[in-house]
């Protein structure tokens, strides 16, 4: 079952600019990831927030999650040619399980 | 740091053999997982356990078993490899919230 869809599918921007892609998800969530994804490569964990909170900053990244409208945001500022990657959401649904639903990904490429 | 191996990173194997994918952590995570990545369609769930000798199924567990003997090992098999099992096959581990994935293993069936 896919919970998380992520939007743009396909970002391609400029050196040091913002990137910004969206997760829209459908029921309710316990907490929610971002994920990256090196070309052909596993996952690697960004950053968690949790249902009750807002926003959360690391380093160059920002997380926001707005529950109301099932969605949530991440900013990678001053983007980097090596932040070129794909970008997964996920979603856990029920407290405690620790078992995630991913998204299909927004691919971002930064041009150097 | 967590490191998750997957033994193979590319395998081809033949329509109706029975296949093995194997991976070890090495940090003491009761949780592993397996999901199997098509384009498209994202990250899908096939087995996970919390436990030695523990297994639920996933999403999508046709046509797929899984064994946990040892805390540190899961292995996905694959009963009888068909094409449409062809895909990039993710293991993960976690003691709680964050997976940490392996860099996964590239099947082909043939």
């Amino acid at each position: 079952s896919q919970q998380g869809e992520e939007d743009p599918q396909a970002l391609s921007i400029q050196e040091g600019e913002n990137a910004t892609m969206n997760c829209s998800y459908k029921t309710s969530i316990n907490n929610l990831q971002w994920y990256r994804q090196n070309s052909g490569r596993g996952l690697v964990h960004l950053i968690l927030i949790r249902s009750n909170e807002r926003e959360k900053h690391s380093g160059r990244l920002r997380v926001t999650l707005d529950t109301s409208k099932k969605s949530s945001s991440l900013l990678i500022t001053a983007s980097r040619a090596a932040d070129t990657a794909s970008y997964f959401c996920a979603t856990e649904t029920t407290s405690g399980t620790y078992k995630y639903i991913f998204g299909t990904g927004t691919r971002l490429k930064v041009l150097a | 740091d967590v490191k998750v191996t997957q033994s193979s990173r590319y395998l081809v194997k033949r329509t109706g053999e029975k296949v093995f994918l194997e991976c070890v952590q090495d940090m003491d995570h009761e949780n592993m997982f397996w999901y199997r990545q098509d384009p498209g369609l994202g990250l899908r769930l096939i087995y996970f356990s919390y436990d030695v000798k523990m297994k639920e199924k996933g999403d999508i567990p046709e046509g797929y078993s899984v064994s946990r003997e040892k805390k540190e090992r899961f292995s996905l098999i694959l009963e009888s490899a068909s094409t449409n099992q062809t895909s990039m096959y993710l293991c993960a581990s976690s003691l709680t919230y964050g997976y940490t994935f392996g860099s996964g293993t590239r099947l082909t069936v043939v």
